[in-house]
């Protein structure tokens, strides 16, 4: 079970913003990668990668964007949050069948 | 470019059938493993199926399992959900997904998405 937190999140453009996700099982696989991916579907869109394997940033992903995490917590961090940030993010395990998604964080401007 | 198109969506009855298609172009098909998501209305994303490179391995979600079969046909590079006894709660927006190679079944590309609505 991926569970993550808040469900809402309101933000001040500008300024940063944190995403927890918590798996109930270790996402540590033996050769030392974490499978937990971050996806971002904006209004109205398909979702999008942004991060993979924990930290690794998807091709064509602002650096504003980094995660962090291992075994069962991970984090997702925004810096400096711009209008085109706003959507619903989710997290997702790929380390076991079936793969599983959070219930997602919608992030909001102020 | 990466394009992957879904259709096959529209309205069924419960207990009905129905065959969602994805046509993908701009990447070698035969190479990828691929995958279907979908997304109950105002809801989150759902993990469906999965289908390795050759076709010869599938996996699929509890909800799904014994009523939606996953194939693909990598000579007309499209990928299928034969969609059997569908119920209310199959009503989503279904997405066919391109796994990242080598990287386990992170999703690197999402098609548009395809509307199956299950109602009597």
């Amino acid at each position: 079970v991926m569970t993550q937190s808040p469900v809402s999140l309101p933000v001040t453009p500008g300024e940063s913003a944190s995403i927890s996700c918590r798996s109930s099982q270790s996402l540590l696989h033996r050769n030392g990668n974490n499978y937990l991916d971050w996806y971002l579907q904006r209004p109205g869109q398909s979702p999008q990668l942004l991060i993979y394997l924990g930290s690794i940033r998807a091709s064509g992903v602002p650096d504003r964007f980094s995660g962090s995490g291992s075994g069962t917590d991970f984090t997702l961090q925004i810096s400096r949050v711009e209008a085109e940030d706003v959507g619903v993010y989710y997290c997702m395990q790929s380390l076991q069948i079936p793969v599983t998604f959070g219930g997602g964080t919608r992030m909001e401007l102020k | 470019e990466v394009l992957l198109v879904e259709s096959g969506g529209g309205s069924v009855q419960p207990g009905g059938s129905l065959r969602l298609s994805c046509e993908v172009s701009g990447f070698s098909f035969r190479d990828y493993w691929m995958q279907w998501v979908r997304q109950a209305p105002g809801k989150g994303l759902v993990w469906v199926a999965r289908i390795n490179s050759d076709g010869s391995g599938t996996t699929y979600g509890d909800s799904v399992k014994g009523r939606f079969t996953i194939s693909r046909d990598n000579a007309k590079n499209t990928l299928y959900l034969q969609m059997d006894s569908l119920r209310d709660e199959d009503t989503a927006v279904y997405y066919c997904a391109r796994d990242q190679v080598g990287v386990g079944a992170t999703i690197d590309y999402w098609g548009q998405g395809a509307l199956v609505t299950v109602s009597s």
